[in-house]
């Protein structure tokens, strides 16, 4: 199996702050790698798929980058709300694991 | 705007069955995967697997093969998720999901429900 680690496991920053999360796969995985983002209590929501393309509705402020093993999600401006947990996923091979998560705190 | 509605709580005994159903409303899946996702309390997310709903196709995850099964209704509009053979670590948000644009194990999941906590208690 495809083990998947994100680094930091959580992030304290501040409104405004650049933040980038690393999720780094154990064997290549080309671009299948997705990020979502989820609040306390609520669902998952898809922010970007194909390693690098923003989901419909997504902000700017958030991007992709990355292909191989290593992989990256950046928020340019933190925005309150954004504080919540980030994790990626591969879909390159079965099970298509997630990341262990990275949880983003305001400082 | 289709949305994914799954049924309530339910709290369960070890050793039973658990049936979780994810209904798609104002829609159906009959161009998409339907993917099954639990979250244990304050824990990640875990692929558990899904099913194609117009073909019938599934795929589980090697953790869970003979213990959980995935299935639609004749006019896919609702998947179903048995878990049998539950412990006390089943205990979790399970999640039904879409894919992203077609029939394909490959997409990531834009349409997700609410969740449904199944607790697994003696």
């Amino acid at each position: 199996d495809i083990q998947l680690t994100q680094s930091p496991s959580f992030l304290s920053a501040s409104v405004g702050d650049r933040v980038t999360i690393t999720c780094r796969a154990s064997q290549a995985i080309s671009t299948y790698l997705a990020w979502y983002q989820q609040e306390p209590g609520k669902a998952p929501k898809l922010l970007i798929s194909a390693a690098s393309t923003l989901q419909s509705g997504v902000p700017s402020r958030f991007s992709g980058s990355g292909s191989g093993t290593e992989f990256t999600l950046t928020i340019s401006s933190l925005q309150p709300q954004d504080f919540a947990s980030y994790y990626c996923q591969q879909l390159n091979n079965y099970p298509f694991s997630f990341g262990q998560g990275t949880k983003l705190e305001i400082k | 705007q289709v949305q994914l509605v799954q049924s309530g709580a339910e709290v369960k005994k070890p050793g039973s069955s658990v049936t979780v159903s994810c209904k798609a409303s104002g829609g159906t899946f009959n161009n998409y995967a339907v993917i099954w996702v639990r979250q244990a309390p304050g824990q990640g997310l875990e692929w558990m697997g899904g099913i194609i709903p117009i073909s019938g196709t599934t795929n589980y995850a090697e953790k869970y093969q003979g213990r959980v099964a995935f299935t639609t209704d004749g006019s896919s509009t609702t998947a179903y998720m048995d878990l049998s053979s539950l412990r006390s670590d089943d205990t979790a948000i399970y999640y039904c999901a879409r894919s992203l644009k077609s029939r394909s194990w490959y997409d990531p999941l834009d349409l997700w429900g609410q969740g449904t906590l199944v607790s697994v208690s003696s």
